[in-house]
């Protein structure tokens, strides 16, 4: 089935660095999440944008919808162990109700 | 309040049964979607029930049905297992039909052998 394009695939950090990672798609969303999965565990959502150009922040995290509806950014300041997990972007357009379709994620590991 | 609950936790199961998977949405959620991710991938829509009524299907076999009760909470059967059906399957919860975030359960991890 159709996935966004997320990259990187893989990221091997140390405590303290900033992360970014993105998506990006052929076709146009109406609205990008970023969603965090740890082991034996469901996707737990950490941002949500609706609009274009819209940049959001939750705590450390920092996402950005992209201007051309075609993109998103999802960065991680000053990461900590905890931010070990995969991360997934995922897009919804309004004609298709709650249809998400995710990225292959982004498996980050944090060494202290 | 409750998050997503989903059961079983695991099942494992052989070629050419079936399976009942059970999904309960945050309390006042009236859609519920089912997503199949198989290991190293991102989750697949595979149905979007909103006020019981299909809304939504995904690119799977006819071997794959759902429907939602009156309370909101829903099933997904699989008829006809094969092993490319093993999988994480997931249940996600949203207020309304579009435009809002869903939230996930833990999943039912379902093994074929």
């Amino acid at each position: 089935g159709q996935q966004l394009n997320q990259s990187p695939q893989s990221m091997f950090i140390q405590e303290g660095e900033d992360v970014s990672m993105n998506c990006t798609s052929s076709s146009i969303f109406n609205t990008w999440l970023w969603y965090k999965q740890d082991p034996g565990e469901g996707p737990v959502l950490l941002i949500a944008l609706y609009k274009a150009g819209e940049l959001t922040s939750n705590g450390r995290l920092t996402a950005q919808f992209g201007i051309t509806r075609k993109d998103s950014f999802l960065n991680i300041s000053a990461s900590i162990p905890s931010d070990v997990g995969i991360y997934f972007c995922a897009g919804q357009r309004e004609t298709s109700g709650s249809r998400l379709t995710f990225g292959e994620g982004t498996q980050l590991t944090v060494n202290p | 309040d409750a998050g997503v609950t989903q059961s079983p936790t695991h099942l494992i199961k052989t070629r050419g049964q079936h399976v009942t998977l059970r999904c309960s949405p945050i309390s006042g959620h009236k859609s519920v979607s089912w997503y199949q991710q198989v290991l190293g991938q991102g989750p697949q829509f595979i149905f979007q029930y909103y006020e019981k009524e299909e809304r939504g299907r995904g690119n799977f076999p006819d071997r794959f049905s759902a429907r939602q009760f009156p309370n909101y909470s829903s099933e997904l059967n699989v008829n006809a297992l094969l092993l490319g059906d093993s999988a994480l399957y997931l249940c996600a919860s949203s207020s309304k039909y579009s435009h809002q975030p869903q939230h996930f359960g833990d999943g039912t991890r379902l093994s074929i052998l």
